[in-house]
């Protein structure tokens, strides 16, 4: 069946590293993809998103990449911040217009 | 403030007993869209609105009713809930002016038990 699920469900990093969280993608179908962050107690929250015509898109200390031949999505979190501890979420869009969501990755900042 | 609004934020109830979970946003969003969250599976989408008076189920319909009678509030209605439906429940919506499904915004959840 189709689903969208990311590699590792934890990663600890050091404060003020860069932190790499993958997805991988089954729908070939899927035209939009998109981050969210979940902070504790709190619903999910929009980082990022990238159409499937692009193959990279960045924003604030944040930069997504898209590799459809390998169907591999990826979210880079430069200089991470505590603020950065949450849950993320990969989603993709398919042509009926759901989004599926992977099951998330546990982002723990050390101080 | 462009918000999504969920009412109950917390329910417990039992299992049988009818019970509706409001959704409202002010952002005059066509999109909307409800979800529930369960331990190491995500976000599964249980039903979704393009507009007024169109719905379509989601990945996870079985339980559950919509209803979109206006365009700000979607409600989720449990005609007979179950223990199995005890799950964190979000709303969602997005224009669909960049494509349906486009940038969502949730609520901030219901956290609804089913004894």
């Amino acid at each position: 069946g189709e689903s969208v699920g990311l590699h590792l469900p934890t990663l600890s990093v050091q404060e003020g590293d860069n932190s790499i969280i993958n997805c991988a993608y089954s729908n070939s179908a899927s035209d939009y993809f998109i981050w969210y962050k979940q902070e504790s107690g709190k619903g999910p929250q929009f980082i990022i998103d990238i159409r499937s015509n692009m193959d990279k898109r960045q924003g604030q200390r944040v930069t997504v990449l898209l590799n459809k031949t390998v169907k591999h999505l990826s979210l880079q979190i430069a200089a991470t911040q505590p603020g950065d501890s949450a849950v993320y979420f990969c989603a993709e869009r398919h042509n009926d217009y759901k989004l599926s969501f992977g099951a998330g990755t546990t982002v723990t900042v050390r101080a | 403030e462009a918000q999504v609004t969920q009412n109950p934020r917390y329910l417990i109830t039992v299992t049988g007993k009818k019970l509706t979970v409001t959704c409202s946003q002010n952002m005059n969003h066509e999109y909307m869209s409800w979800y529930r969250q369960d331990p190491g599976l995500g976000l599964r989408q249980i039903y979704y609105s393009m507009n007024v008076e169109v719905t379509d189920k989601g990945d996870v319909p079985e339980g559950y009713k919509v209803s979109r009678k206006e365009k700000r509030n979607f409600p989720l209605i449990l005609e007979s809930p179950s223990p199995n439906q005890t799950s964190l429940y979000f709303c969602a919506s997005s224009s669909i002016a960049g494509g349906p499904a486009d940038t969502q915004y949730f609520g901030p959840g219901t956290r609804l038990t089913v004894l």
